[in-house]
């Protein structure tokens, strides 16, 4: 059973860029949550995909957008960048059949300059 | 929406110690789960414990739902112990809600 992967690990982008951050779920996983941590805080929820649809979302702008593909894969989109993006983004795959416990992939460390 | 506090903020112990981590809740869950965070920002699952107590080697937790309160205990500390434990809960299958975090130093 392969675990959460998340790519790139690392990724450096200056101000009012787009950048898009990727997740491939553990297998037999159909829901896919996304969270951001700043520096010195917990993980805060942005949004969670399954089967293909946005399924709730956190207090975050518009300009974060996601997509869930059919093998459960996801895609965090975030638009026009600002330094306060820097961030762990985290992704976390569960399975909606199987309980509730999510499982959570490395990251990508965002720095916006 | 749900809040969660854990304390103490941060903890420094030496090697061999026992520690309890405490984590509150303000609502009723029935989703808490353990994390220990590693220096490279990686969340590792410890127990998913809604209620009642678990075991995991030197690890043990305990949620008592009806009082909204859980503890990790971590008993003969390694170094290899040390960063930041979360817990996080929920209710249903939607955003997990995350406390602040205890960092915990072991120093050998």
């Amino acid at each position: 059973e392969t675990g959460v992967t998340q790519s790139p690990t690392h990724l450096i982008k200056t101000r009012g860029q787009q950048v898009t951050l990727r997740c491939s779920s553990q297998s037999g996983h159909n829901t896919v949550s996304w969270y951001q941590q700043a520096l010195g805080q917990g993980p805060q929820f942005i949004f969670q995909y399954y089967r293909e649809e946005e399924n709730g979302r956190g207090n975050f702008p518009p300009r974060f957008s996601g997509l869930q593909f059919p093998n459960y894969s996801s895609e965090l989109n975030v638009n026009a960048l600002e330094l306060d993006d820097s961030a762990l983004y985290l992704c976390a795959s569960s399975s909606r059949d199987r309980g509730k416990t999510q499982y959570f992939g490395p990251g990508t460390r965002l720095l916006v300059l | 929406g749900i809040q969660v506090e854990q304390s103490p903020p941060d903890l420094i112990l030496q090697e061999g110690a026992n520690s309890t981590l405490r984590c509150n809740f303000s609502d009723s869950v029935n989703n808490l789960q353990w994390f220990h965070q590693n220096p490279w920002g990686q969340l590792i699952n410890l127990f998913y414990i809604p209620s009642g107590t678990k075991q995991n080697g030197r690890l043990s937790a305990t949620t008592v739902a009806t009082e909204r309160y859980s503890l990790l205990y971590i008993s003969s500390s390694q170094t290899t112990d040390s960063g930041v434990y979360f817990c996080a809960v929920n209710f249903g299958n939607e955003k997990l809600t995350f406390g602040t975090g205890t960092r915990l130093t072991i120093i050998p």
